[in-house]
């Protein structure tokens, strides 16, 4: 079956622009989660969405991160007023629910370069 | 000190051989305890959870000290595709909270021919 899908795979961004990241979660998966690992790092949390719950922000670093997760499905992303240590990959998962939070299924991810 | 500490590696080791990895957790908290791999450039894919009386899947075994707080992996007789980064990852729940999944930054592993 279709895994988690991210779009863009790659973007490159020039300072201070906006960004926005897409993630496709696989069907039927209640629960969405956003990291991102920068080079020589580990996963580093941002975000979680459960069903209709209000999403676990406590991991975004800043104002200028926030994300969205319409119908319970599709999630994006949004960096804004980009900086250089932004640059990272966005790795999006879904697992079947928070009780199957441990088994997460990634995307491929999104390579973002800030110049 | 980090949550969840690994050797960055690499290891590099020959076909055939054992290797082990350690993880040390910093959060007695911690209740579920797993171990992801991901492959060069690749998204992370779950290997295997750690159970308290460990556990085995052919030939990799996890075990894990409480008492120490750490886990560790044993790859025995490894493959050329056993290459890849091997991360630690660590649920801590608080009170009624789920908790999150916390990642280590992996130990590189290299297996040559």
């Amino acid at each position: 079956g279709a895994g988690v899908s991210q779009s863009p795979s790659n973007k490159v961004t020039e300072k201070g622009k906006d960004v926005e990241l897409r993630c496709d979660p696989i069907s039927g998966h209640t629960a969405l989660y956003w990291y991102r690992q920068s080079l020589g790092q580990g996963l580093e949390f941002l975000i979680y969405f459960q069903g209709n719950s209000a999403p676990d922000k406590s991991g975004l670093p800043s104002d200028r991160f926030s994300a969205e997760r319409t119908g319970g499905s599709v999630s994006t992303l949004t960096i804004q007023r980009t900086q250089q240590e932004d640059s990272a990959v966005y790795l999006c998962a879904s697992s079947l629910d928070m009780d199957s939070r441990f088994e997460q299924f990634f995307g491929p991810g999104t390579r973002l370069t800030v110049l | 000190r980090k949550e969840v500490e690994q050797d960055p590696g690499p290891f590099n080791v020959p076909e055939g051989a054992t290797v082990a990895f350690n993880c040390t957790y910093s959060n007695s908290a911690s209740q579920s305890f797993f171990w992801y791999r991901q492959d060069c450039r690749k998204e992370p894919k779950l290997l295997m959870s750690v159970y308290s009386s460990g556990n085995e899947d052919g030939r990799f075994t996890a075990q894990l000290n409480r008492a120490s707080q750490y886990i560790s992996l044993l790859i025995r007789d490894s493959k050329l595709s056993d290459s890849a980064t091997y991360l630690c990852v660590v649920n801590i729940q608080y009170g009624g909270s789920q908790g999150n999944l916390i990642f280590g930054k992996g130990t590189k592993l290299s297996v040559k021919p």
